[in-house]
């Protein structure tokens, strides 16, 4: 079975740009998430979806983040203007749907690095 | 306050030994907690989940679980260099299904 996918695996960029990044999850799970993981900390909640609608988001800087997942399969996050303190590690994880994720059935791809100059 | 606090250490310890890793938290309508392992670069993965309070083994890792004092440990028992990695606690509550809080994790390095 694949994993969750995400890419880019790494980006560098100049703060004031944009970025975007892409997850494909594992196949058939109803739940997506985005995670935002800062050098030393645990990983914290952006955004969670429940098929191709917003169940939480409201750790999201709406401000200068977005999330879609259209079609409930592919989701991207874009950060528009970037900040310094977003350099962090992007993390989606997927599981097949939310209560189970309670139980620690989420699973994690291997993030997405971004670094804001 | 932070919900969830845990120690980020790094702690060191020799091939064999046993590791206690333990989180603190505060919000009492957590019912679910999870250990996470995360290699470096890599996203976590799951290792215990326990619902409630009591202990669970699962080979040489053990998760204990206390409501009462809101604490929660993992032990590693003949712990191995490739236990080396940062691990995560992570809670969540039945009302709020799916969310997931984490500790700031615990960097654990096993030297042979």
């Amino acid at each position: 079975e694949a994993g969750v996918a995400q890419s880019p695996r790494y980006k560098i960029i100049e703060k004031r740009q944009s970025v975007a990044f892409w997850c494909n999850p594992i196949s058939g799970h109803a739940t997506l998430y985005w995670y935002q993981q800062i050098l030393g900390q645990g990983p914290k909640l952006l955004i969670q979806f429940q098929n191709n609608g917003v169940v939480d988001d409201s750790q999201l800087p709406k401000d200068r983040f977005s999330a879609e997942r259209l079609k409930g399969v592919d989701s991207t996050l874009k950060i528009q203007p970037a900040k310094l303190e977003d350099s962090a590690v992007y993390l989606c994880a997927s599981s097949w749907d939310r209560e189970y994720a309670n139980t620690g059935e989420l699973f994690f791809g291997e993030g997405s690095r971004l670094t804001v100059l | 306050q932070k919900e969830v606090e845990q120690d980020p250490g790094p702690l060191s310890v020799p091939e064999g030994a046993i590791v206690s890793l333990n989180c603190t938290y505060s919000n009492s309508a957590f019912q679910y907690f999870m250990w996470y392992r995360q290699y470096s670069r890599k996203g976590p993965e799951l290792l215990m989940y326990t619902y409630s309070s009591g202990n669970k083994e699962d080979g040489r890792f053990t998760a204990q679980v206390d409501k009462s004092s809101k604490y929660i440990s993992l032990f590693i028992r003949d712990s191995q260099p490739s236990d080396s990695a940062t691990y995560l606690c992570a809670m969540s509550a039945v009302s709020n299904t799916g969310k997931l809080i984490f500790g700031q994790g615990t960097t654990l390095q096993v030297k042979p």
